[in-house]
């Protein structure tokens, strides 16, 4: 079971938007739609932003989107503000277990 | 309101047993998945596995099946992670994070358990 591959870094000014890819394969990306997005700034615990795939959990601002096709999911910011700078983490259900993506930090420049 | 409360830091040396926990207030603590997830220094997020308080249903990652015990005791709403003889690769923050169900993401975290293990 191998994480889920990120690019490590990502960045956009404010007010634009940036794009996070997160590529699994057949048995976990592609195999279900239960892949959600977590933001995690340095030192505090992840939260969670997209879950199953396009959904917002309350109090996530719909500047965050997520999609996905095929084996390739991705999260969107756009209307980048500076709070937004931080790691992001994908994570999808492989059956009997959930396995996280490598992690993508990006910085609002 | 729905807590998760995790044990405080600890100092081991190599060689030596932990058990850290999880106790989780606010909400039925046996209807939800307990899930730990690593994180060493500077490095990513990893599933470590998930247990259901309410039968004791317990799923390993691959990576650490073997390596640590997951255990929950229902009657003090308290979930637990532990190792027989740790090694420094386990120095790492800790969380824990209640899940609706073993496919769901977590909706609420722990604040993290650091745990160090040097000689």
């Amino acid at each position: 079971q191998s994480a889920l591959t990120q690019p490590p870094s990502a960045s956009g000014s404010p007010g634009q938007s940036v794009t996070i890819s997160c590529t699994g394969t057949s048995s976990d990306v592609g195999g279900y739609n239960y892949v959600s997005w977590y933001q995690q700034h340095p030192g505090k615990a992840p939260k969670l932003m997209i879950y199953e795939v396009n959904k917002r959990p309350s109090g996530v601002p719909d500047r965050f989107s997520g999609s996905k096709s095929g084996n390739t999911a991705s999260l969107t910011v756009s209307g980048l503000q500076a709070e937004d700078e931080a790691d992001y983490y994908c994570s999808s259900y492989a059956g009997r277990n959930s396995v996280f993506g490598t992690g993508t930090k990006v910085t609002v420049l | 309101e729905v807590q998760l409360v995790q044990s405080g830091a600890e100092v081991k040396k190599p060689g030596e047993s932990l058990k850290i926990s999880c106790k989780g207030s606010g909400y039925s603590f046996s209807n939800y998945w307990i899930g730990w997830v690593r994180q060493m220094p500077g490095e990513g997020l990893e599933w470590m596995g998930i247990i259901y308080p309410g039968n004791s249903e317990t799923r390993y990652s691959p990576s650490v099946q073997g390596q640590v015990i997951i255990s929950a005791d229902k009657s003090i709403s308290t979930a637990y992670l532990q190792w027989s003889s740790l090694k420094a690769s386990d120095t790492a923050m800790y969380y824990c994070a209640r899940k609706v169900g073993a496919s769901y993401p977590p909706d609420f975290w722990g604040q993290g358990s650091p745990v160090t293990v040097s000689s």
